[in-house]
């Protein structure tokens, strides 16, 4: 059963805590995306991932950090320097051949800080 | 700045109707324009993908792209009261200097259809 996963569900975190939330996917899909989604607004692009040991910045990295060790992870990790990281969080992920630039989201991760 | 722009709504349509929603972009670049469907509290859907000017039809859905307009709309069909969601409207573009492309969304339309 293929698709992507994200855990976990709800997360609270305490302010100056760094958090780190998990993204896997079984799709065989080589470029791997993260964003945030804030109430009534649109999905921003924190970082993205074409191949494994790279990544690169999206438009609201900063505070974020992330790996790509395995094609078929990539974790976001949300550190004390993010100022407002209560946030719905959003993973993605998109094959190279097919149905091009069609990207897939996970079921999402909700970061509240108390 | 790359931007997406979509009416926030609610827009609201009879049940059975036709429902119309719109989007305009403004970088001339964009190849790529996608439609996705999020129900509240969900993670969004992909609807819909059209890259050529024209229609492009899949069910109840229609996605109409005019790029010289800088404009691409979904059309759903005999609305149904499970199609109440918010729509996002986005455009692929590419990151210059990566190579990478990556998706910039519009804040969305919230439909309701009402039975």
């Amino acid at each position: 059963d293929g698709g992507i996963t994200q855990s976990p569900k709800y997360l609270f975190r305490k302010e100056g805590q760094n958090v780190t939330l998990s993204c896997e996917q079984n799709l065989n899909h080589d470029a791997m995306y993260w964003y945030r989604q804030d109430p009534g607004q649109g999905l921003r692009l924190i970082y993205y991932s074409q191949i494994v040991n790279d990544f690169q910045k999206g438009d609201i990295a900063e505070g974020y950090s992330v790996s790509r060790e395995k094609k078929e992870s990539f974790p976001l990790t949300v550190t004390s320097a993010q100022k407002n990281p209560t946030a719905f969080y959003l993973c993605a992920s998109k094959g190279t051949s097919g149905r091009e630039n069609e990207q897939f989201f996970g079921p999402g991760t909700r970061l509240t800080v108390l | 700045q790359k931007e997406v722009e979509q009416n926030s709504g609610p827009l609201s349509v009879p049940e059975g109707a036709i429902a119309s929603l719109n989007c305009t972009y403004s970088d001339r670049v964009s190849q790529s324009f996608f439609w996705y469907r999020q129900y509240s509290g969900k993670s969004p859907e992909l609807i819909m993908s059209i890259y050529s000017n024209g229609d492009k039809e899949d069910g109840r859905f229609t996605a109409q792209l005019n790029k010289a307009s800088q404009y691409v709309s979904l059309l759903i069909r005999d609305s149904q009261p499970s199609d109440s969601a918010t729509y996002l409207c986005a455009v692929n573009w590419m990151y210059s200097g990566g190579g990478a492309d990556g998706l910039t969304f519009g804040k969305g339309t919230h439909l309701i259809i009402q039975p």
